[in-house]
């Protein structure tokens, strides 16, 4: 029930663009992306709603493809500070609309 | 700017005691989640709250944890006769609202010996 993503792990070097990918075999109401460093509690990113409303930071980009349950996480000109997990949580609609189900995570690492 | 909070933020005990955690929400968010949080995974839902409603609890979760939130405001989550496999984060959220955004505290790292 929890969705997928991909890739578990990216390295880059600073100025390095990257994408992380999160899919679901279950029809989506939302996406709720989050970052979260060692031991610190997740931080979020951006809300993709179904219908197209986004909502979120201001130097990310995100898309949600609601016809194949899929999202993807655009990082540009990555910095330090991004170094990190993310985690995509999947909200479906119904009687559990306000529960997020989370990927494993993608482990991102930022170096100089 | 008040985030959530919780407390303790660290609690080691002993297989079969009985612990309780303590969420201080967002003051005007009027849902509260639980999530639980082991390495290497991403938060798993455990329950949550609309004002002092419990609306859902995951089917994964024993009888041997109960939460409450009296009056609609701080939530409690008590795990009785410990084991070793609650060992985990434990994450609490809160949101004004289904699909808001859930903000989360800094967490409760739970160890059993």
């Amino acid at each position: 029930q929890q969705p997928v993503q991909s890739p578990q792990a990216v390295i880059l070097r600073e100025g390095e663009d990257a994408v992380i990918n999160c899919s679901s075999s279950k029809a989506l109401y939302s996406v709720h992306w989050y970052r979260q460093k060692h031991g610190e509690a997740p931080v979020f990113l951006m809300i993709l709603l179904k219908g197209g409303e986004q909502k979120g930071h201001e130097k990310i980009s995100a898309s949600f493809n609601e016809k194949k349950q899929q999202s993807s996480l655009y990082l540009t000109a990555s910095q330090l500070s991004y170094s990190g997990t993310y985690f995509c949580g999947t909200e479906r609609g119904g009687s559990t609309l306000g529960r997020l189900y989370f990927g494993r995570g993608t482990q991102l690492t930022v170096w100089p | 700017d008040t985030g959530v909070s919780q407390d303790p933020r660290h609690k080691i005990t002993k297989r079969g005691q009985n612990v309780t955690f303590r969420c201080d929400p967002i003051s005007e968010h009027n849902r509260l989640y639980w999530y639980r949080q082991t390495l290497g995974q991403g938060p798993e839902f455990l329950t949550y709250f609309q004002n002092e409603a419990q609306l859902e609890k995951s089917r994964l979760l024993s009888d041997r944890f109960s939460a409450e939130r009296p009056k609609g405001s701080f939530s409690t989550l008590e795990i009785q006769r410990t084991e070793q496999g609650d060992s985990a984060m434990y994450l609490c959220a809160s949101s004004f609202g289904s699909s808001e955004t859930q903000y989360f505290g800094p967490g409760t790292r739970l160890l059993v010996l």
